[in-house]
Order: structure tokens, then sequence, then C-alpha cells
């Protein structure tokens, strides 16, 4: 599985969209890119994933690159509630999920 | 629909006991990770098990060990408790078992072990 890199921490003003990077610049053909959220030591929680066409979801979106060695996470109206660590993570279905150092996001009022 | 169910929450044991976790999958899923959890390595994964096979193993000592249940439940087992081996412990289900890419995992609260 691809290795991820991340920046170790954001800020983002309540209300503004939230862009989270990530580089997976050896991913491979059939490996996904996978977001997830971890608030506080609770279990991490699964917020999108796609492959190489940009996805939407009620929570967030996720821009790919053409060439898919990046991608962006996009809160579009970040509240108090998205502060967390942010986990990008590219998955092949090898049974296991390779969890990167992720980016701590807080989310100022 | 209830969620990934973990038990312990707490738990504190001393050096060289070893200890036992459980993990109560979502209805459904037959597929169960475990992953470690610690300030200075972050989330790791330990295991994987579908259909009470191993599928996969994480570069963890043979001291930890797990296996499910034929009701998809699995345990962990961690013996000759280290000081290193405080942690959060993590369980994650899956509906396609993680073969197919497009399998999200979730997690339960974990199990947090302290080792004095």
């Amino acid at each position: 599985d691809a290795k991820t890199t991340q920046p170790t921490s954001m800020d983002c003003a309540e209300g503004r969209a939230a862009n989270l990077p990530c580089n997976h610049s050896t991913i491979s053909g059939n490996e996904y890119v996978y977001w997830y959220r971890q608030i506080h030591s609770q279990g991490p929680q699964y917020i999108i994933h796609g492959l190489k066409n940009n996805e939407t979801n009620e929570m967030a979106s996720l821009i790919i690159t053409e060439d898919r060695k990046s991608s962006t996470l996009i809160l579009p109206h970040a509240t108090l509630r998205d502060t967390a660590v942010y986990y990008c993570i590219v998955h092949s279905g090898t049974y296991k999920y390779i969890f990167g150092t992720g980016t701590r996001l807080k989310v100022l009022a | 629909k209830a969620g990934v169910t973990q038990t312990p929450r707490y738990l504190i044991k001393t050096r060289g006991q070893q200890v036992t976790l459980s993990c109560s999958p979502i209805s459904g899923h037959r597929s169960v990770s475990w992953y470690q959890q610690t300030p200075g390595q972050g989330l790791q994964f330990l295991f994987e098990y579908f259909s009470e096979t191993q599928r996969n193993k994480g570069n963890f000592p043979g001291r930890f060990s797990g296996r499910q249940f034929s009701n998809s439940r699995s345990e962990m087992n961690v013996s000759t408790l280290e000081l290193g081996d405080s942690a959060l412990y993590l369980c994650a289900s899956s509906l396609e078992g993680g073969g197919r890419a497009t399998g999200e995992l979730f997690f339960g609260e974990g199990s947090r072990l302290t080792v004095l």
C-alpha cells in the first residue's frame, strides 16, 4: 500500500471551507484514496473515498488530481465539531489500512 | 443498528500479565481488524480476520494474537505485557472484508490498556 504525506496541523475559521491536502505520489492504479477522522481518542470515522473521480457526500468533497498523486479533502463549512485529526489513506484491498500521522485540524471560533 | 462494541473500555494490568480484549462487529459484518494506537507510533495495524481466518498481520511480536468466532466476534490477546503495550486498542468491522477496496471500516470506541 502506498504511503501518504499530510501537513501536521492546520487551522480554519469556523464557517469557512477547510481544505486538507494529501500527497500520495506512489499510488498505483488499483488503490483508492480514503479519508477518516478521529475526534479526541474516539475511534476513527469514515468520511469519504474515491478512485479517480471527484466525490461528494453529506460530510465532505474529495478532489483527486488527474495524475492521482495528490488529493484534497474539503469540508465546505467547518464547525467547531470538525476539530479532529484527519487521516488520508490509500488502500488496495490488502485487508489492512496504513494510517499515517494525519493532519490535526483546529477550527477556530 | 448497533455499532462496533469493544469491551472492556478501560483496564489496568501489570507487567508480565496477559490481557484479552473483545470486539463485537456490526451485525452482518464478517471482517474484523485490530489496530494499536499510541502517541509515539500512531495507528498501527495488528491483524485482520474474515470468516474465522486471519488474512493479514502487521509487524507485531507473537505476544499479540487474535481469533474470530463463527458469529464474527473477535478477541485479541496480549501475553507477557510490557510497559510499551499501553495503548488504545481499536477494533474495526467491515462488510466486504476489505478484500474489495471499497470496504470502509467502522471503528469501535476502543479499549484503553494501561500497563504498570
